[in-house]
């Protein structure tokens, strides 16, 4: 079945450490997304990908990189400039490329916590 | 800019109870819509959508119509179980898909239901 998949469910950062959240999907979409989720806050948008070897900074960018080196793939690094990581993270595909008719597909997110 | 609100939870209930969650939204034009579920620990999955107005979406017994007069999209059902205890998130996509092709969200409405 298609789908996506992140890994690790739970993940754990020491002071000034960097870790990597992975996503890969196998639906052929072109656009990916990286949301984090703080409760009561509903999702807001990290960075977003609508093509390989291109991405763009979302609302909350500062402290959070990625790539795009492949369609399937798009990890998520948490840097040690972030300093409040502990949220639930949520990657998300879509094969809309902008039309906005397509529902986004989401994982079943990652769980970081601070050591 | 465009926004969500959602009624906020959280919302109790008695199995068989009548279920609305209020949504209304700010957009230019005709933005698409959608309900997305999110059970404990997982991420979100997709309930229903409507593209255009006067359209319902529905699925599992719930329902949803795209009103343009109210710009809302309220979410209803007839008669809840205890296995639909979850987040629910009300979202929506600009006409076009915006920018950065990403869904707007609501801040979540948590329903439990009681056996």
């Amino acid at each position: 079945d298609g789908g996506i998949t992140q890994s690790p469910k739970y993940l754990f950062r020491k002071e000034g450490q960097n870790v990597t959240l992975s996503c890969e999907q196998n639906l052929n979409h072109d656009a990916m997304y990286w949301y984090r989720q703080d409760p009561g806050q509903g999702l807001r948008l990290i960075y977003y990908s609508q093509i390989v070897n291109d991405f763009q900074k979302g609302d909350i960018a500062e402290g959070y990189s990625v790539s795009r080196e492949k369609k399937e793939s798009f990890p998520l690094t948490v840097t040690s400039a972030q300093k409040n990581p502990t949220a639930f993270y949520l990657c998300a595909s879509t094969a809309d490329r902008g039309g906005g008719n397509q529902p986004q597909h989401f994982g079943d997110g990652t769980r970081l916590s601070i050591l | 800019g465009n926004s969500v609100t959602q009624m906020e939870g959280p919302v109790t209930l008695s199995e068989e109870a009548f279920l609305t969650i209020n949504c209304t939204y700010t957009a230019t034009g005709y933005p698409s819509l959608f309900w997305y579920v999110q059970y404990p620990g997982e991420g979100l999955q997709l309930l229903l959508k409507a593209t255009k107005a006067d359209d319902k979406g529905s699925n599992k017994g719930f329902e949803a119509t795209y009103r343009k007069e109210t710009t809302s999209f309220h979410l209803e059902k007839g008669s809840v179980q205890v296995s639909d205890s979850a987040v629910y998130f009300c979202a929506l996509s600009p006409q076009g898909g915006g920018s950065q092709g990403n869904l707007i969200f609501g801040k979540g409405t948590k329903l439990s239901v009681k056996p």
